[in-house]
């Protein structure tokens, strides 16, 4: 089942404009996370955010997460046509019984095309 | 320090066969994770294995399958397989020594069934 939804699905933008995804998810979570993927190839972690943190940098990256609202936003500033690519929010979903077990649920992506 | 490798990067097969994907972490991370991705489905997750053991999985039937070996090495195992198995197979690799880190994707084995 997927948990987190991006929104857009799609999203076209001009290069040296910001672009903005958002993503929500239904239950409570530790994290959420935010990866790339560029086509044909897996993905690349991007930046991670803790449930008790509200905003993080990283680079032209900045992330938001409202746990009150169980969503998240990602801003790419600048863009630029190697950001093309496919983003994925996944939010944790440890084993209540195994400490330290990994499993991403994954929204399923907005597809962002960076125009020259 | 090297990335995740999978092998083969693409494979095709018929309905019925079977199948061994093969993924190789960053050195030392000990916990491997598959995932499924399909355009229909999106990222699925498959299971997950630390130090040879499982330790989660997913919502995947029976013919889905996995080990890991003692250098952390893991595999995956598709049998009887059906047309809807194609996909692009993804491992993903941590420390895995606890909760909430960020994963280290290879970039996945391309599966199709004819």
């Amino acid at each position: 089942s997927q948990q987190g939804e991006e929104d857009p699905q799609a999203l076209s933008i001009q290069e040296g404009e910001n672009a903005t995804m958002n993503c929500s998810y239904k239950t409570s979570i530790n994290n959420l996370q935010w990866y790339r993927q560029n086509s044909g190839r897996g993905l690349v972690h991007l930046i991670l955010i803790r449930s008790n943190e509200r905003e993080k940098h990283s680079g032209r990256l900045r992330v938001t997460l409202d746990t009150s609202k169980k969503s998240s936003s990602l801003l790419i500033t600048a863009s630029r046509a190697a950001d093309t690519a496919s983003y994925f929010c996944a939010t944790d979903q440890e084993s209540p019984s195994i400490q330290g077990a990994q499993k991403l649920v994954f929204g399923q992506g907005t597809r962002l095309t960076i125009n020259p | 320090k090297a990335g995740v490798t999978q092998t083969p990067r693409y494979l095709i097969k018929t309905r019925g066969q079977q199948v061994t994907l093969s993924c190789s972490p960053i050195s030392g991370h000990r916990s491997v994770s598959w995932y499924q991705q399909t355009p229909g489905q999106g990222l699925q997750f498959l299971f997950e294995y630390f130090s040879e053991t499982q330790r989660n999985k997913g919502n995947f039937p029976g013919r889905f399958s996995g080990r890991q070996f003692s250098n952390s090495r893991s595999e995956m195992n598709v049998s009887t397989l059906e047309l809807g198995d194609s996909a692009l197979y993804l491992c993903a690799s941590s420390l895995g020594d606890r909760g909430n880190q960020p994963q280290h994707f290879g970039d996945g084995t391309r599966l199709s069934i004819l």
